[in-house]
Parts: C-alpha cells; structure tokens; sequence
C-alpha cells in the first residue's frame, strides 16, 4: 500500500467550474499536509499547508483535511486554464526525520 | 521569502565525468536541505537529507559514493554526481526547510537542474 495516494487523472473541468483533488495516507500519525502545485518541466510550488482538522482557505483556493478518514483534499474555485497543472499532495510523516512523502499527483486540466 | 536558488539550471556532460549541483537559501537559514529525483511522467524521488554540519542521510537504494553531498553552510547545500552516466540524467530539485515560518515542516523547492548525460 502507497503510503500517499492520488488519482492520476487527468481530471478535466471546464472554466469556472470548482476542481476537487483528493489526498489518502496511510501513516494516521501523520501532522503535516501539504499541496504543491507542478506545471510541466518546473518545480513544485507551494500552494497549501494544513495541520488541524477542518478547512483552510487561501483564495481561490481550500484545503480540507480529515485525520479520522486519513484524508486531505484541494479545492480549486473558479478554475483557470493557469491551473492546469499536476497537483502534488506531500504528508510529513510520524517519525519521518523531517521528511515529506508525496504522492504521485493529479494532473488536472482546465478547458475553455 | 524562502525563495530557494539552484545552479546550474540545466547542464550536459559527457558520460563519467562529475557534475555540481549547488542549492542555495537566498532569505532564510536551512539547517536542512533535501535532495530529489524526478523522472518524466514520475513523482519526486527523495534521494537524501541534508544537514547543516553533519553528514547526509540516503533514502534506501541511492548510492552515497556516487551523490555526494555538502551541506557546509546554512545557506548552501551540494549535490555532486560522479562519474555520471546516462542513466543519471534526469531533474534534480532541491528544498529548503524554513524553521523561522510558521509550520517548520514547509518545504520550499528550487526551480531544478536539469542533467543530461551523454
């Protein structure tokens, strides 16, 4: 079992429209969660971070995070084809040496 | 802030000889510095921790004779590739931790080199 999993995608939306990425871990002591967004051929870049139960907002955009469900997700209002991107979720793990574990990310889409 | 540089930002070389890779923190300390690997369509790859004064630590499966790391100053953090070969060649992004901020764990990237061995 990964210990961060995503949905590859794609997952397309149109303009406009709310992207919803989702986020499962399996460490449940995990205390950090992070979104990094990544365009094609750079670097990741931070978008959020969440460490308590409950949601966040930042924008355009809000991150959610269930420690029961062992869940995070992203929510991206009023999408932009900017957006289109490969989203990356990263969980600081429990005893991990101050290390992030990311998932493989989402590639998302954003159509005209 | 925690704006995190790297040089070169891409570089070619000929099979066996070493590449630097240097990750500087231009606004902020690192005490720690990571190391990842990415090939195409693939995630991040941790390849080693940096730390500030100590020696690295290497995720299981990377050779620490051949990615050597220098972390000799809170500000910079380096990565050589010896004897590289092309199978090395791939992204290789560096982050910097920023203890000042709120939520230490953030982890802040460089924009990436991009290695290609002939």
């Amino acid at each position: 079992q990964k210990e961060v999993e995503q949905n590859s995608g794609p997952l397309s939306v149109p303009e406009g429209a709310i992207a919803s990425l989702n986020c499962t871990y399996s460490d449940r002591g995990s205390q950090s969660f992070f979104w990094y967004r990544q365009y094609s051929g750079k670097s990741p870049e931070l978008i959020m971070s969440i460490y308590s139960n409950g949601d966040k907002e930042d924008g355009r955009f809000t991150a959610q995070l269930n420690k029961a469900s062992q869940y995070v997700s992203l929510l991206i209002r009023d999408s932009q084809p900017s957006d289109s991107a490969t989203y990356l979720c990263a969980v600081g793990l429990t005893g991990g040496g101050n290390k992030l574990t990311f998932g493989t990310g989402t590639q998302l889409k954003v159509e005209l | 802030g925690a704006v995190v540089s790297q040089h070169p930002s891409w570089v070619i070389c000929k099979s066996g000889t070493s590449v630097k890779i240097e990750c500087r923190s231009l606004d902020f300390q690192a005490t720690t510095m990571f190391w990842y690997r990415q090939f195409p369509k693939q995630s991040l790859m941790l390849m080693a921790t940096s730390n500030e004064g100590s020696k690295a630590t290497y995720e299981q499966g990377v050779e620490k004779d051949k990615f050597l790391i220098n972390h000799a100053s809170l500000t910079l953090s380096t990565l050589t590739v010896t004897s590289a070969h092309p199978e090395d060649s791939s992204f290789y992004i560096c982050s910097a931790r920023d203890f000042s901020r709120t939520g230490g764990e953030t982890q802040y990237f460089g924009p990436g080199t991009r290695l290609l061995v002939l």
